[in-house]
């Protein structure tokens, strides 16, 4: 059984440029959220995919959108980056309804310069 | 915003349980409590989670008040591999699947 696997691990942009940060669910899942961690922060929920459809949107702007694909993985993308964007990206998958299963990756580490 | 409170930070000696609370005074019936757990530079695990009854596991247990108003995770022989922050959540069963957080508390277990 793999765990959540999230790619790249790191990455640097610069202000006002796009984002694809990518995620692919623990095996039997079905559902996948994304959360955005600040520094000293606990992870703030971004949105949430289930059936290739959002299901769930945290306090985040437009410029944040999701794509979720038939095999489960997913992408968060990012536009128009603000200095304030910089965060770890933390992906967690579950199965819906399951109620304690979630399993988070190890995240993505986002610096905007 | 999250509905938990707990303190910023806690010590322990290795070896020694570990207790770490947590107040949910706003809780509703079918609210669970949720821990989970994540150590630096790592996504958050899964600890365990719990309605009323008490819970435990092969990680830690879980006490739930009576009037489900605070809860207390138990680390029963703490490691200095426990070293992390703790996240206390509450969370309704088959709602919203979001876990709300809040800003944990930082165990640090010393040698």
């Amino acid at each position: 059984e793999t765990g959540v696997t999230q790619s790249p691990t790191h990455l640097i942009k610069t202000r006002g440029q796009q984002v694809t940060l990518r995620c692919s669910s623990q095996s039997g899942h079905n559902t996948v959220s994304w959360y955005q961690q600040a520094l000293g922060q606990g992870p703030q929920f971004i949105f949430q995919y289930y059936r290739e459809e959002e299901n769930g949107r945290g306090n985040f702007p437009p410029r944040f959108s999701g794509l979720q694909f038939p095999n489960y993985s997913s992408e968060l993308n990012v536009n128009a980056l603000e200095l304030d964007d910089s965060a770890l990206y933390l992906c967690a998958s579950s199965l819906r309804g399951q109620g304690y299963g979630y399993t988070f990756g190890s995240g993505t580490r986002l610096t905007v310069v | 915003d999250a509905k938990t409170t707990q303190p910023t930070s806690m010590d322990c000696a290795e070896g020694r349980a570990a207790n770490l609370p947590c107040n949910h005074s706003t809780i509703s019936g079918n609210e669970y409590v949720y821990w989970y757990r994540q150590i630096h530079s790592q996504g958050p695990q899964y600890i365990i989670h719990g309605l009323k009854n008490n819970e435990t596991n092969e990680m830690a247990s879980l006490i739930i008040t009576e009037d489900r108003k605070s809860s207390t995770l138990i680390l029963p022989h703490a490691t200095l591999r426990d070293t992390a922050v703790y996240y206390c959540i509450v969370r309704e069963q088959g709602g919203s699947e979001k876990l709300v957080f809040g800003k944990g508390t930082k165990l640090t277990v010393n040698p």
